[in-house]
């Protein structure tokens, strides 16, 4: 079984400080790991996606993550907060498509940027 | 680019009624899957669809039930209405020699009075 911890529900950063928000997964498989962002009454848009291969993954808007199998995590940052950034952040963990390849939801950061 | 197209954007049904949401995958994408996101919740999974076949399903309730057809469109059928299906539902699609990315809809925002 898999699943998904998101640790905090709401994060608040000032304008052009760091961003950080916490995920850390449960799989008994390889899994694939995904931030998506939703911004009001809009759909999800992917940010970035770990698969396999190189272990930080860099992401569209100046998001990154990096997966740490030792810790199961799998935490978003962005250096430099922009008001623009502000939107509900999804983790969500898949697994082969054979397994079904549903994407199980963390349940969500809200994050909000400060003037 | 195209993207994952869902209609309608909104709809309003009344408790016992019945409603239809339809699903139209980016081209050449063979995998759609819903899901329903209740209000400040995360996504939940409900089914999904590989080359016209299910092959998948998640907490679905029984009044519910999809199908995705040959031009790769998918339904999802809702019958017997209940103020607890008011929730927004999204489609997404992905193509399995892709990276296992999944595109999402818009979203349909489903209001049961």
């Amino acid at each position: 079984a898999q699943s998904v911890t998101q640790l905090g529900s709401h994060v608040s950063v000032s304008e052009g400080a760091l961003v950080l928000l916490r995920c850390n997964y449960s799989s008994s498989v390889p899994p694939y790991l995904f931030w998506y962002v939703q911004y009001p009454n809009q759909g999800l848009q992917l940010l970035l996606k770990y698969t396999t291969g190189a272990t930080l993954v860099k992401g569209i808007n100046g998001f990154e993550a990096e997966f740490k199998k030792s810790e199961t995590s799998f935490h978003l940052t962005k250096p430099s907060a922009h008001m623009s950034d502000a939107a509900e952040y999804f983790c969500a963990v898949s697994g082969l498509y054979n397994q079904g390849g549903k994407l199980i939801f963390g349940q969500g950061t809200e994050l909000s940027v400060k003037p | 680019a195209a993207g994952v197209i869902q209609s309608p954007r909104h709809l309003i049904k009344e408790k016992r009624e019945t409603a239809t949401l339809k699903c139209y995958p980016i081209p050449r994408h063979d995998t759609v899957y819903w899901y329903q996101q209740g209000p400040g919740q995360d996504p939940q999974f409900l089914i999904s669809f590989y080359e016209k076949m299910q092959s998948d399903k998640g907490s679905i309730p029984d009044r519910f039930s999809a199908q995705q057809f040959s031009d790769y469109h998918s339904e999802l059928n809702m019958s017997s209405l209940e103020l607890g299906d008011s929730a927004l539902y999204f489609c997404a699609s992905s193509w399995i020699q892709g990276s296992y990315e999944q595109y999402f809809g818009p979203g349909t925002r489903l209001t049961v009075t």
